[in-house]
């Protein structure tokens, strides 16, 4: 079964709202987790990396003030996409490991289809 | 960019022929993973080659790592319908948790 939780799998907002989607670990807690996000047909371009009780690291050209990320547990990070635009429509997709340190598998959730209208 | 590519970016063979894809990269790394995704899924991890192997075998997979040549190849052998998806490789970007990924391979088995 899943060890990584996304929800919503799918949402539909109006344009100017703000969604949130989260992305739990259900068998282990993660100090981190990371936010991808994925237009179609195309590659995952990491967005950000959530660390849990303190400020999220964003790549460079995310706008932080856009995407709002809150990792406030050890097994709960969420992701807001505040005045969301059309195109912002697109798959966002979490990564959370179970240990720290380098070679160890990472866990992907199922994630998020937003489509902004 | 960081990015890796991948070539070919799609691929279409038919069942029971073998799948080749290949991956670059463009730093060093501590270990390069593949993964696969069915369309509008998310990601199933297939294998971890750590910098220090060349090659790595998981069932019908079969993967190899030349870190000279910054290069890694993803060998799908007696290819099935049911292994058509987009495969990734990815590394681990200067050692931490968050990966790089390439471009992707879309294959298509056909029956």
């Amino acid at each position: 079964g899943a060890v990584v939780s996304q929800h919503p799998s799918r949402v539909i907002c109006k344009s100017g709202t703000s969604v949130k989607i989260e992305c739990r670990s259900l068998d282990f807690q993660a100090t981190t987790m990371f936010w991808y996000r994925q237009f179609p047909k195309q590659s995952l371009m990491l967005m950000a990396t959530s660390n849990e009780g303190s400020k999220a690291t964003y790549e460079q050209g995310v706008e932080k003030d856009k995407f709002l990320i809150n990792h406030a547990s050890l097994t709960l990070s969420t992701l807001t996409v505040t005045s969301a635009h059309p195109e912002d429509s697109s798959f966002y997709i979490c990564s959370a490991n179970p240990m720290r340190g380098t070679g160890n598998t990472i866990y992907f959730g199922e994630g998020s289809w937003l489509t902004v209208v | 960019s960081q990015q890796g590519e991948e070539d070919p970016q799609a691929l279409s063979i038919q069942e029971g022929e073998n799948a080749t894809m290949n991956c670059s990269y463009k730093t060093s790394i501590n270990n390069l993973q593949w993964y696969r995704q069915n369309s509008g899924r998310g990601l199933v991890h297939l294998i971890l080659i750590r910098s220090n192997e060349r090659e790595k075998h998981s069932g019908r997979l079969r993967v190899t790592l030349d870190t000279s040549k910054k290069s890694s190849s993803l060998l799908i052998t007696a290819s099935r319908a049911a292994d058509t998806a987009s495969y990734f490789c990815a590394t681990d970007y200067q050692g931490a948790q968050k990966l790089v990924f390439g471009q992707g391979t879309r294959l298509t088995i056909n029956p």
